[in-house]
């Protein structure tokens, strides 16, 4: 089985603008979660969807939102972006089960300027 | 509260075992996780533990929880310069639903 993409894999940009991330899961896998990866948070979740619904969600402001579409691929958009946005954005899909073991994409490298 | 705390940096020799901790505050927790991640790259899932168990053994890694002090470890046997990464452990709680709760991430490394 092929495992969790993302692309892109690097971006730039400037404040401001606005950014939109792809991730596919694995086949099959129904859940996608988002993280956010800084050297001075760490991993931070930013929100799950499972069947097109937003099931959870942390505690970033509404300039980061998501969706899921009907194969199970997600998109993850930041609008208005700040430096701070900066990171590396992980998605990791799962079954959505209650054992929900999580397989992580490669990330996209997000650097804002 | 959520919080999962681990040491920041272990350094060994190639060949001898590694032994990572962590520790966690949620009682809640239904499994608990080991990734990897080396420079560059996205997480890699290791091995993981249901919160009802005390030991899973896997190849050259053991992970060992004991629940009533909320405390996790992985140890990887005979080290190699290939296992020099970061490693995370986290952990899942019941009712939230998609969210791992990570630890800071503990750097690896083997000296030959």
């Amino acid at each position: 089985k092929a495992g969790v993409t993302q692309t892109p894999r690097y971006l730039i940009k400037t404040r401001g603008q606005q950014v939109t991330l792809s991730c596919s899961p694995i086949s099959g896998h129904r859940s996608v979660s988002w993280y956010q990866q800084t050297p001075g948070q760490g991993l931070q979740f930013l929100f799950e969807y499972f069947s097109e619904t937003q099931r959870n969600k942390g505690n970033f402001p509404g300039r980061f939102s998501g969706r899921q579409f009907s194969n199970s691929r997600s998109e993850m958009n930041v609008s208005t972006l700040e430096l701070g946005d900066s990171a590396l954005y992980l998605c990791a899909s799962s079954s959505g089960t209650v054992e929900e073991t999580q397989y992580f994409g490669p990330g996209t490298r997000l650097l804002v300027l | 509260g959520e919080d999962v705390e681990q040491s920041l940096f272990l350094s060994v020799r190639e060949g001898d075992s590694s032994v990572i901790n962590c520790t966690y505050t949620d009682s809640s927790s239904t499994y608990l996780y080991w990734y990897k991640q080396e420079p560059g790259a996205g997480l890699q899932l290791l091995t993981y533990i249901f919160s009802n168990m005390d030991m899973k053994q896997d190849q050259r890694l053991t992970v060992l929880l004991n629940k009533k002090d909320k405390h996790l470890s992985l140890r990887i046997a005979d080290t190699q310069t290939g296992d020099s990464a970061i490693y995370f452990c986290a952990e899942s709680i019941s009712g939230n639903t998609g969210k791992l709760i990570f630890g800071q991430g503990t750097t690896l490394q083997v000296k030959p």
